[in-house]
């Protein structure tokens, strides 16, 4: 099963940008790297994927190493919304499955 | 809806008491799992189905942890003589399956057991 290292805490100033690291060294070469956030009483809500090649949509960029091992996750501009759990994951090839670790907690500041 | 929907919000049980949990999935999605999340821990995956067919079930803790899709579309979680350790928010999440499909989760049930 997909295992994730990531920091448990980051602290951003609001307005800066945010850059969330995720070690992912067992992932396989079909699988995506995912990146989930989950507010306080909320379910997880996606961000953003990708398998190979750097993503972008309008709520964050998804950088990807070349030998696919680790990836950055940037918020461009954090606010005081951002402030969340974000998780690293990668899905299994088969099912999609996706096997969460504990996650960042980021506080994103005034 | 427009997304996945769990029900009920919140369950309070005594402890030995049997409670059913319910996910509607995203109509037309495949794919169907169930996680459980401790306080102040990720979700930990429990089961998966595609359509009916419960084809992952590693994650359930005991037999006493029951799910079943009989149509393809909602899905109910039944926890037998409820423990206190069976506390936690049980989230469903759906797709629509497959490779580099994203997982839209619903809010979660939570669960007291006293």
């Amino acid at each position: 099963d997909a295992k994730t290292t990531q920091p448990p805490s980051m602290d951003c100033a609001e307005g800066r940008a945010a850059n969330l690291p995720c070690n992912h060294s067992t992932i396989s070469g079909n699988e995506y790297v995912y990146w989930y956030r989950q507010i306080h009483s909320q379910g997880p809500q996606y961000i953003i994927h990708g398998l190979k090649n750097n993503e972008t949509n309008e709520m964050a960029s998804l950088i990807i190493t070349e030998d696919r091992k680790s990836s950055t996750l940037i918020l461009p501009h954090a606010t005081l919304r951002d402030t969340a759990v974000y998780y690293c994951t990668h899905g299994s090839s088969n099912t999609g499955k996706l096997i969460f670790g504990q996650g960042t907690t980021l506080q994103v500041k005034p | 809806g427009a997304g996945v929907s769990q029900s009920p919000r919140y369950k309070v049980a005594k402890r030995g008491q049997d409670v059913a949990l319910r996910c509607d999935p995203i109509s037309g999605h495949v794919s169907l799992f169930w996680y459980q999340q401790a306080l102040g821990q990720g979700p930990e995956f429990l089961t998966y189905f595609q359509n009916e067919a419960q084809l992952d079930k590693s994650g359930l803790p005991s037999d006493r942890f029951f799910a079943e899709r009989p149509e393809g579309s909602v899905s109910t979680l039944k926890i037998q003589r409820t423990q206190q350790e069976d506390s936690a928010v049980y989230l469903c999440a759906s797709s629509l399956g497959g490779i580099g499909e994203k997982l839209f989760f619903g809010s979660g049930t939570q669960l007291s057991v006293l």
